[in-house]
C-alpha cells in the first residue's frame, strides 16, 4: 500500500510561476525524499529531508516537513518548461524501506 | 560511469511465457531493488536485496523471482507471465537499504498479451 499521497494529482502553471506540491503520509518516518520522473524515464532524486529537519533548500527547490501533521511540501520557484514532469514523495520508516506516493503531474506552459 | 543499466528496454510476451529482466549497477552499491509502476500509481516494490547474497520480498512479490548474482547484478524473472504483469519495471540501487538515495535505471516496458 502507498505510504505517501501527493496532492494535487495534476498541476498546470505558466513558466515563471511557483509550483507547490504536497505529500501526506501515514506512519512515523526517518526521512522523506522527493523524486522527479520525466515522461518515459526513470526517477531522479531531488532532495532528502530528515525527520528532525523542518525545511531544506536546493537551488529553486524548497522542501518543508511537518511531522506533527505527517506532511511535506515541495515548492519549485520560478518554474521552467523543463520542470514539466511527475514528482513523487518517498518515505522511509522503521522498516527502512522506501515507499513511494502516487505522484503529482506538473505541466509548465510557456 | 553508466549508473544503473537494465535490459531489455521493451518486451512483448505471450501469457505463460517466461523471461528475465537484467540489471547491473557500477556504483558499488550494496542494495538493489526491483519496482513496478502502473498508470496512476506510484512505484511498488517487488523484491529487494539489501546486500550481496540476500533477497527479500517487497510489497508485490507474487509471480516473480529474483537473483542477486553478485554485487553488481540483480535479475528479475517472470516464470509464467500474466497480463496483470504488464507494467513498467524499474531496477534501482542504493549504497545501503536504510533510507539512502536510490538511483534508478531507465525502465523496461513489458507487455503480456
Amino acid at each position: 500500500s502507498q505510504q505517501g499521497e501527493e496532492d494535487p494529482q495534476a498541476l498546470s502553471i505558466q513558466e515563471g510561476e511557483n509550483a507547490t506540491m504536497n505529500c501526506s503520509y501515514k506512519t512515523s518516518i526517518n526521512n522523506l525524499q522527493w523524486y522527479r520522473q520525466n515522461s518515459g524515464r526513470g526517477l531522479v532524486h531531488l532532495i532528502l529531508i530528515r525527520s528532525n529537519e523542518r525545511e531544506k533548500h536546493s537551488g529553486r527547490l524548497r522542501v518543508t516537513l511537518d511531522t506533527s501533521k505527517k506532511s511535506s511540501s515541495l515548492l519549485i520557484t520560478a518554474s521552467r518548461a523543463a520542470d514539466t514532469a511527475s514528482y513523487f514523495c518517498a518515505t522511509t520508516g522503521t522498516a527502512s524501506k522506501l515507499t513511494f506516493g502516487t505522484g503529482t503531474r506538473l505541466q509548465v506552459t510557456l | 560511469n553508466a549508473g544503473v543499466t537494465q535490459t531489455p528496454k521493451f518486451q512483448v510476451l505471450k501469457t505463460g511465457q517466461s523471461m528475465t529482466l537484467q540489471c547491473a549497477q557500477d556504483m558499488n552499491h550494496n542494495s538493489m531493488y526491483w519496482y513496478r509502476q502502473d498508470p496512476g500509481m506510484g512505484l511498488r516494490l517487488i523484491y529487494y536485496s539489501a546486500s550481496e547474497g540476500t533477497t527479500d520480498k517487497g510489497e508485490v512479490p507474487n509471480g516473480y523471482n529474483v537473483s542477486r548474482l553478485n554485487k553488481r547484478e540483480f535479475s528479475l524473472r517472470l516464470e509464467s507471465a500474466a497480463p496483470s504483469q504488464t507494467s513498467v519495471y524499474f531496477c534501482a540501487s542504493s549504497e545501503q537499504s536504510s533510507g539512502n538515495t536510490i538511483y534508478f535505471g531507465e525502465g523496461s516496458w513489458l507487455t503480456v498479451v
